[in-house]
């Protein structure tokens, strides 16, 4: 069974300052992909960003990296030069092989992200 | 294209009804998915499908019902309505079943059980 965990359930960061969200993830499998979501108050969900467990390079998105630690099993979202907007729910999702032929989207419970100008 | 569209956006039901949440997309996508969100839960799946005329059960597949029977639609189908299915509800599809097939979303349908 795969698991995800965010730790942070709300954090705060001021405008233009950088943030990191945590992400840390459980599952015996070797292949499998990272996702993060972002989840504005209007409700819906807003991919941004997608590392696989492969992938040599950690992920980049316009100010969206992805800090992938493959032997700590962790997958931390890094924002660069916060924005207003950028306040939100981020969620960390993990894809897997889950039996008979599917893989499933397992999520985090989420991180709340309140930028302050 | 309208992406992954999802009616009604609001409900509310009494305890033992019964209702249909819909969902489309038109993207051609094979792989859709029913989750529900609750507060500090984030979201959880219920139901899924690998294409038309097959259909599985997620983490919190109880009190739901589905089918496909087209590549377009995936109905959610709430059989005796309870408060605990009081959630919000989207409808997710992907192309395929690669890992780095982003999962599109769609807007949600806030239910309400009394």
């Amino acid at each position: 069974a795969q698991k995800i965990t965010q730790t942070q359930p709300g954090m705060f960061v001021q405008e233009k300052e950088a943030v990191t969200l945590d992400c840390t993830y459980d599952t015996s499998d070797q292949s499998y992909g990272l996702f993060w979501y972002k989840q504005p108050s209007s409700g819906e969900m807003i991919f941004l960003i997608y590392q696989g467990s492969y992938d040599e390079q950690n992920a980049t998105e316009g100010r969206y990296s992805l800090n992938f630690q493959k032997a700590r099993k962790s997958a931390n979202l890094v924002i660069s030069a916060s924005q207003l907007g950028d306040s939100a729910m981020y969620f960390c999702a993990m894809r897997a092989y889950s039996g008979a032929g599917s893989y499933q989207l397992t999520f985090g419970k989420g991180t709340k992200l309140s930028v302050i100008p | 294209n309208a992406g992954v569209t999802q009616t009604p956006k609001f409900q509310v039901l009494k305890t033992g009804q019964s209702m249909t949440l819909q969902c489309a997309q038109d993207m051609n996508h094979e792989y859709m998915s029913w989750y529900r969100q609750d507060p500090g839960m984030g979201l959880r799946l219920i139901h899924y499908s690998v294409g038309a005329g097959i259909t599985d059960q997620g983490e919190v597949p109880n009190g739901y019902n589905v089918s496909r029977s087209t590549t377009e639609d995936f109905p959610l189908r709430l059989l005796s309505a309870a408060p605990s299915q009081t959630s919000v509800y989207f409808c997710a599809s992907n192309s395929g079943t690669r890992l780095r097939d982003t999962q599109y979303f769609g807007p949600g349908t806030r239910l309400t059980v009394l």
